[in-house]
């Protein structure tokens, strides 16, 4: 039973340029969703939240979406930077954090 | 401590081995999660103590898994006969609270390999 899905596993994008890295969900008692940013041998950290009783949240590049009719989210970031190449992960929360299985993000200089 | 710790960063284990992960957690951080990342997939919740006490173990595989947190504060993950199928980054997690979307801070991970 996944509640969270992440069902790109990778995405390249040019240097400057918008990435978008997109999360469907289907549980719906979630109390928030996060983005959570992952770098190799280190742990998640965290990114960037939206309540669920909000469809917006903005913090400098990055900006998350909520859709709650289509339970679907995204995470877009604008302008794209080679120091943002990592795996992407959005979780929702009850308590604990439900993990989709992440997008590997590529931004090319 | 400034950040969660975790120890060891690499375990190697023989087939039928017991081992023991430890998670420090932030000082003064009640609640401490476990979660299990294999291969290429995201983190899935193992386990959740709040203090000392164990309120959700819902996703412990087998009863070869167990972790305890005695004191409230360190934390041990122990697996009986490690299998192949153990072998995964094992992640821990503590925060204040339960709930709060940004407090959430998670350790390096111990990478297992059961060989």
């Amino acid at each position: 039973d996944q509640q969270v899905k992440q069902n790109s596993p990778s995405l390249s994008v040019q240097e400057g340029r918008i990435s978008i890295l997109n999360c469907d969900y289907t549980n719906s008692m979630f109390d928030y969703f996060l983005w959570y940013k992952k770098y190799p041998a280190e742990g998640p950290t965290f990114l960037i939240s939206i309540s669920s009783i909000k469809d917006k949240n903005e913090d400098g590049r990055f900006t998350v979406f909520l859709n709650k009719s289509a339970k679907h989210l995204s995470l877009h970031i604008v302008p794209s930077q080679p120091g943002d190449s990592a795996v992407y992960f959005c979780a929702g929360l009850t308590g604990k954090l439900i993990f989709g299985q992440g997008t590997t993000l590529q931004v090319k200089p | 401590g400034a950040g969660v710790s975790q120890s060891p960063r690499y375990k190697v284990a023989k087939r039928g081995q017991d081992v023991a992960l430890r998670c420090d957690p932030i000082s003064g951080h009640v609640s401490l999660f476990w979660y299990q990342q294999a291969l290429g997939q995201g983190p899935e919740f193992l386990t959740y103590f709040q203090n000392e006490a164990q309120l959700d173990k819902s996703g412990l595989p087998s009863d070869r898994f167990f972790a305890e947190r005695p004191e409230g504060s360190v934390s041990t993950l122990k697996i009986q006969r490690t299998q192949q199928e153990d072998s995964a980054v094992y992640l821990c997690a503590s925060s204040l609270g339960q709930g709060t979307p940004d407090g959430y801070t998670f350790g390096s991970g111990t990478r297992l390999t059961v060989v």
